[in-house]
C-alpha cells in the first residue's frame, strides 16, 4: 500500500524558516517524480514545486522561486521542502504527491498544516 | 500562465442524476488534463488523467472528455459518496495550474 506521511508543519513567524518531511513507502520511491501542492485554508490547489526521480531536476512557480527548496534522499525515500522567507501567504496546507507528471498526482498525502503569523 | 476556468462553482443534484462539470483551459492543452475529487476534510484523490483516462480504482460512473482548450468531468448515477469539491489541472505547462473547483452538493 502505498503511503506518504508528511511532518513539520506548524506556527511561524514571518521571515522565519520551516523544513518539511514526507516519508513514502510502499512503492519503489527512486522510480516517481515527487511534488508538493498546498492548499490556503477555504481555497483551492496550487502547484508549489516538483523534483524528478533521480533529484537532478527542481521546478517551482514564480511565487515560491528562491524561497522554496525542494529536494530528496532516495536512500531514505524521503522528500522535502526547505521554506524561506516565510510569509503570511504561504499559510496552507501542505501535500506531499507522487507525480506521474502527464497521468496527474495519483497519491497524497495527509497534509500538514504551516501556518505564518507573528 | 495557463487560466484555467471551472463551472459552475458550486452545483446541487439529486441522487441519481448526472451531472457534468466543465473546465475551459486559457490556451490549448493538448488533453494534458487531470480531475481531482476532494472529499470534505480529506486529501484530493486523482480520478481522471489525460483528459479521459480512468484512475485505478475510480468507479466507472466517473468518465472525462474534451480536447484543445474544453474538457468536461460527468458523473453518471450520482451517490451520496460523491458529494465532494472537484478540480481540475492542467500539466501541460510550468506552472502546473488548478481550476478553482466545483462544490458538489446532494439536493
Amino acid at each position: 500500500e502505498v503511503q506518504l506521511v508528511e511532518s513539520g508543519g506548524g506556527l511561524v513567524q514571518p521571515g522565519r524558516s520551516l523544513k518539511l518531511s514526507c516519508v513514502a513507502s510502499g512503492f519503489t520511491f527512486n522510480n516517481y517524480w515527487m511534488t508538493w501542492i498546498r492548499q490556503a485554508p477555504g481555497k483551492g490547489l496550487e502547484w508549489v514545486a516538483s523534483i524528478t526521480n533521480t533529484g537532478g531536476s527542481t521546478y517551482y512557480p514564480d511565487s515560491v522561486k528562491g524561497r522554496f527548496t525542494i529536494s530528496r534522499d532516495n536512500a531514505k525515500s524521503t522528500l522535502y521542502l526547505q521554506m524561506n522567507s516565510l510569509r503570511s501567504e504561504d499559510t496552507a496546507t501542505y501535500y506531499c504527491t507522487r507525480d506521474r507528471i502527464i497521468r496527474g498526482f495519483d497519491y497524497w498525502g495527509q497534509g500538514v498544516m504551516v501556518t505564518v503569523s507573528s | 500562465d495557463i487560466q484555467m476556468t471551472q463551472s459552475p462553482a458550486s452545483l446541487s443534484a439529486s441522487l441519481g442524476e448526472t451531472v457534468t462539470i466543465e473546465c475551459l483551459a486559457s490556451e490549448d492543452i493538448y488533453s494534458n488534463l487531470a480531475w481531482y475529487q476532494q472529499k470534505p476534510g480529506k486529501s484530493p484523490q486523482l480520478l481522471i488523467y489525460y483528459a479521459n483516462s480512468l484512475n485505478d480504482g475510480v468507479p466507472s460512473r466517473f468518465s472525462g472528455s474534451g480536447s484543445g482548450t474544453q474538457y468536461s468531468l460527468k458523473i453518471n448515477s450520482l451517490q451520496s459518496e460523491d458529494v465532494s469539491i472537484y478540480f481540475c489541472q492542467q500539466n501541460y505547462d510550468s506552472p502546473y495550474t488548478f481550476g478553482a473547483g466545483t462544490k458538489l452538493e446532494l439536493k
